[in-house]
């Protein structure tokens, strides 16, 4: 059974640039949310969807957004881009009380 | 959402036993206990999960006593490649619409 996918593994974008991130659930998994992992803020919650609903929003800005599409993939989007976006931003998904997690996505912005 | 707390580090030498306890005295009644663990630069690795007594499994053991406002998680005979942050989440994860919440976690040390 094939794990949850992330992609791309690693970016670099300019200050101001928007950039799009896509997860792919593991097969079945309806439940997909998503992750900032910064050195000095550690794990924090992004968002979550579920059926292509959000239903839950951590608290970031609005220019974190994100949707999920029919077959359940993910994507989330960072807009006018900051230098303290770089970070890992990482995927889970879940179909009950168990979540996996994704490689990850290392965004660099400079 | 139960809060947790756990150890900032931890050592140990290759061949060990390592039991890293988690404290979370507000634990909820339909909560699970969570562990993973986490190398640098890629996603937590899902480990072990349980609601009461004993779970085992190919990797790890979890305990868990009657009252459930802690749990260690034992790691039988660590190798340096067991290295890692490992972090114990509390809470039903469907439920919560998704939000995991992390701590530190525990950076654990492993030396030949």
């Amino acid at each position: 059974k094939a794990g949850v996918t992330q992609t791309p593994r690693y970016l670099i974008k300019t200050r101001g640039q928007q950039v799009t991130l896509s997860c792919s659930p593991i097969s079945g998994h309806r439940s997909v949310s998503w992750y900032q992992q910064t050195p000095g803020q550690g794990l924090q919650f992004l968002f979550e969807y579920f059926s292509e609903t959000q239903r839950n929003k951590g608290n970031f800005p609005g220019r974190f957004s994100g949707r999920q599409f029919s077959n359940s993939r993910s994507e989330m989007n960072v807009s006018t881009l900051e230098l303290g976006d770089s970070a890992l931003y990482l995927c889970a998904s879940s179909q009950g009380t168990e979540a996996f997690f994704g490689q990850g996505t290392r965004l660099t912005v400079v | 959402l139960a809060k947790t707390t756990q150890p900032i580090s931890m050592d140990s030498y290759e061949g060990q036993e390592v039991n890293i306890t988690c404290s979370h005295n507000n634990i909820a009644t339909n909560d699970y206990i969570t562990w993973y663990q986490q190398f640098p630069s890629q996603g937590p690795r899902f480990i072990i999960q349980g609601y009461k007594t004993k779970v085992t499994n190919e990797v790890a053991s979890l305990f868990i006593p009657a009252d459930r406002k802690s749990s260690t998680l034992s790691l039988p005979r660590v190798s340096l490649s067991d290295t890692a942050v490992y972090y114990c989440l509390v809470g039903r994860f469907y439920n919560q619409g998704g939000k995991l919440i992390f701590g530190q976690g525990t950076e654990l040390s492993v030396k030949p």
